[in-house]
């Protein structure tokens, strides 16, 4: 298995940037994740970035990976009040075919 | 195109009674995941179905749940006799090919054992 970690909770000024960090623990990760879910909806894929890549960009989310020290955070800019949600972090293994979760973090997004 | 529906929404049962849960995929998905998530933890995998077969039921936490998938379409996942841990939220996923990039989420099923 893997072991993936996150903070539970994190709480920004609406306009201001969110990151929201994970670690985990088995570096032949291919796929890493991030999933968003809004209260009473299930999980909805934010984006991805694969495992060659350090950085993804696309529209207000930036993922940053650093598979050395098996780091992914995830960059929320111009964070909006519909941003609130709680957001998963979700390694791929290599030749797995079920995702790895963290127990999520909640975001706040406070007007 | 409908997305994963899981039924019921909310379950609350007593101790030692049963319980199924229900998943209907996406239509022409040959892959099925069910996971949950215990209340504050992480969401953990249960087991994968590729059309009716189960690919890998590693996560299964003990034989009081057991899944089916018959026709390969809808499956099922039930509790018998529920205990009061088993109380979380069961999401059930699907994807067109295994490993694939996404894995389309079902809504989820929020079981509370009394």
């Amino acid at each position: 298995g893997e072991d993936v970690e996150q903070s539970l909770f994190l709480s920004v000024r609406e306009g201001d940037s969110s990151v929201i960090n994970c670690t985990y623990t088995d570096s032949s990760s291919t796929y890493l994740y991030w999933y968003k879910q809004e209260p009473g909806a299930g999980l909805q894929l934010l984006t991805y970035i694969f495992s060659n890549m350090d950085m993804k960009q696309d529209q207000r989310l930036t993922v940053l990976l650093n598979k050395k020290d098996k780091h992914l955070s995830l960059r929320i800019a111009d964070t909006q009040t519909g941003d609130s949600a709680i957001y998963f972090c979700a390694p791929l293994q290599t030749g797995a075919n079920n995702l790895f979760f963290g127990t999520g973090t909640r975001l706040t997004v406070i007007p | 195109e409908a997305g994963v529906t899981q039924f019921p929404s909310h379950s609350v049962i007593e101790k030692g009674q049963t319980v199924t849960l229900r998943c209907d995929p996406i239509s022409g998905h040959d892959n099925l995941y069910w996971y949950r998530r215990v209340m504050g933890k992480e969401i953990k995998f249960l087991l994968h179905f590729v059309k009716e077969s189960k690919q890998d039921e590693s996560g299964m936490p003990n034989n009081r749940f057991l899944a089916e998938r018959t026709g390969g379409t809808y499956s099922t996942l039930k509790v018998q006799p529920a205990e009061l841990e088993d109380s979380g939220v069961y999401f059930c996923a699907s994807s067109p090919r295994p490993g694939a990039v996404e894995q389309f989420f079902g809504p989820g099923t929020r079981l509370t054992v009394l």
